[in-house]
């Protein structure tokens, strides 16, 4: 079974609009953390965001913004004031349990597009 | 903050011919790095998890032959792929996780491998 599900192969989106990505996962531990990277056409890999599990609130890093509903076992980013800079591969991850050196597990990945 | 150095980032070799790949942690000590392989349009796939001074574990499908790892330093893991045919043609990259020091995972700038 997929551990990480993101629904949105290519998603659109005007310049400084708000977007949100989705992200669904899969997991029976009670301890895990969940990423977001964005791929730029380079290929590095840049880190955007974390939620751990038992973070009760939110978490955000500058226009970058994690919806966590931990019973829907979903974790979307929200991009607002989207900009031209922000097209790329963005993918969702997941480390489980949440000890030790364990890989990250990334979905397919969404390719956001923002237009002028 | 964590920087992980990978080189070459792209190279161009021959059928039958190996490639060695490395990933040098340049500020922190990598206990453990994971290697994974990216198709074009696709997401990463964890070939691999190297551990200083002990074999690397395969994922399931990985050619372990095919695939050499070594991880001899707490600083250096290298990744060759030996009689390399066309098909293994693809983005190679690494990734570490510097402990103690929070969450992120911090990645190589990735190889681009292509076989003639």
């Amino acid at each position: 079974a997929q551990k990480i599900t993101q629904t949105q192969p290519g998603m659109f989106v005007q310049e400084k609009e708000a977007v949100t990505l989705d992200c669904t996962y899969d997991t029976s531990d009670q301890s895990y953390g969940l990423f977001w990277y964005k791929q730029p056409s380079s290929g590095e890999m840049i880190f955007l965001i974390y939620q751990g599990s038992y973070d009760e609130q939110n978490a955000t890093e500058g226009r970058y913004s994690l919806n966590f509903q931990k019973a829907r076992k979903s974790a979307n980013l929200v991009i607002s004031a989207s900009q031209l800079g922000d097209s790329a591969m963005y993918f969702c991850a997941m480390r489980e349990p949440y000890s030790g050196n364990t890989p990250l597990v990334f979905g397919k990945g969404t390719r956001l597009s923002v237009i002028a | 903050g964590a920087v992980v150095s990978q080189h070459p980032s792209w190279v161009i070799c021959k059928s039958g011919t190996s490639v060695k790949i490395e990933c040098r942690s340049l500020d922190f000590q990598a206990t453990t790095m994971f290697w994974y392989r990216q198709f074009p349009k696709q997401s990463l796939m964890l070939m691999a998890t190297s551990n200083e001074g002990s074999k690397a574990t395969y994922e399931q499908g990985v050619e372990k032959d095919k695939f050499l790892i070594n991880h001899a330093s707490l600083t250096l893991s290298t990744l060759t792929v030996t009689s390399a045919h066309p098909e293994d043609s693809s983005f190679y990259i690494c990734s570490a996780r510097e402990t103690g020091t929070g969450q992120g995972y911090t990645f190589g700038s990735g190889t681009r491998l292509t076989v003639v």
